[in-house]
């Protein structure tokens, strides 16, 4: 069965740090793989996905993730952090060849960026 | 355009009682999944309906557990005779379809405290 472990519960971090955000995934068939992020008082968004091609994905606000099969991660990663960042993010995973598109979570993890 | 609404809210019920859930998809969406959220835990797959058919229900935690969905709209999810561990946040997702590599879009979710 599929799983996601998110390594860290809470990020603290200071404003215009760097950041990272790690995720591992366990599955014996090809994924897909999602960054979700729920910003306080707000519903759940999609920050980024990776589905085929480049292994590293972008996002509209600065953040990136990397595909490495090998090591099966796909840690988020942003060099300068904004209050703003300041929200929960959960990292999960699809079966590729899923005819259902259900998603499998990681427990999530609290990016806290201190002024 | 209209995006994923859920209703009510906010539920208190007491320990024994049965609750509706109600989630609205966006208008075209053919694939929608309920999801549960606990404290501090990652978001559980329960149940993916396409069209008005429910094709994986592997997620359902119990019998008390069920769901229904009429045609391509509206789903209810229904939790007979709660228990505390109930309580959590159930959210709902819909998407294009539940095969392919479609977006899914999340509702605010309906926040249940069982007293």
């Amino acid at each position: 069965a599929q799983s996601v472990t998110q390594l860290d519960s809470q990020v603290p971090v200071f404003e215009e740090a760097p950041v990272e955000l790690r995720c591992n995934y366990s599955s014996s068939v090809s994924v897909y793989l999602f960054w979700y992020v729920q910003y306080p008082n707000q519903g759940l968004q999609l920050l980024l996905k990776y589905l085929s091609g480049s292994t590293l994905v972008e996002s509209i606000n600065g953040f990136e993730a990397e595909f490495n099969k090998s090591q099966t991660s796909f840690h988020l990663r942003k060099p300068s952090v904004h209050i703003s960042d300041t929200a929960e993010y959960f990292c999960a995973v699809r079966n590729g060849s899923s005819n259902t598109g259900k998603l499998i979570f990681g427990q999530g993890t609290t990016l806290q960026v201190k002024p | 355009g209209a995006g994923v609404s859920q209703s009510p809210s906010n539920k208190v019920t007491e320990k024994g009682k049965d609750v509706e859930l109600r989630c609205d998809p966006i208008s075209g969406h053919t694939a929608l999944y309920w999801y549960r959220q606990r404290l501090g835990q990652g978001l559980e797959f329960l149940i993916y309906f396409q069209g008005n058919s429910a094709p994986d229900k592997s997620g359902l935690p119990s019998d008390r557990f069920s769901a229904e969905r009429t045609g391509e709209s509206v789903s209810t999810l229904t939790i007979q005779r709660t228990q505390q561990e109930d309580s959590a946040v159930y959210l709902c997702a819909s998407s294009f379809s539940g095969v392919g590599s479609y977006e899914q879009y999340f509702g605010p979710g309906t926040r249940l405290t069982v007293t």
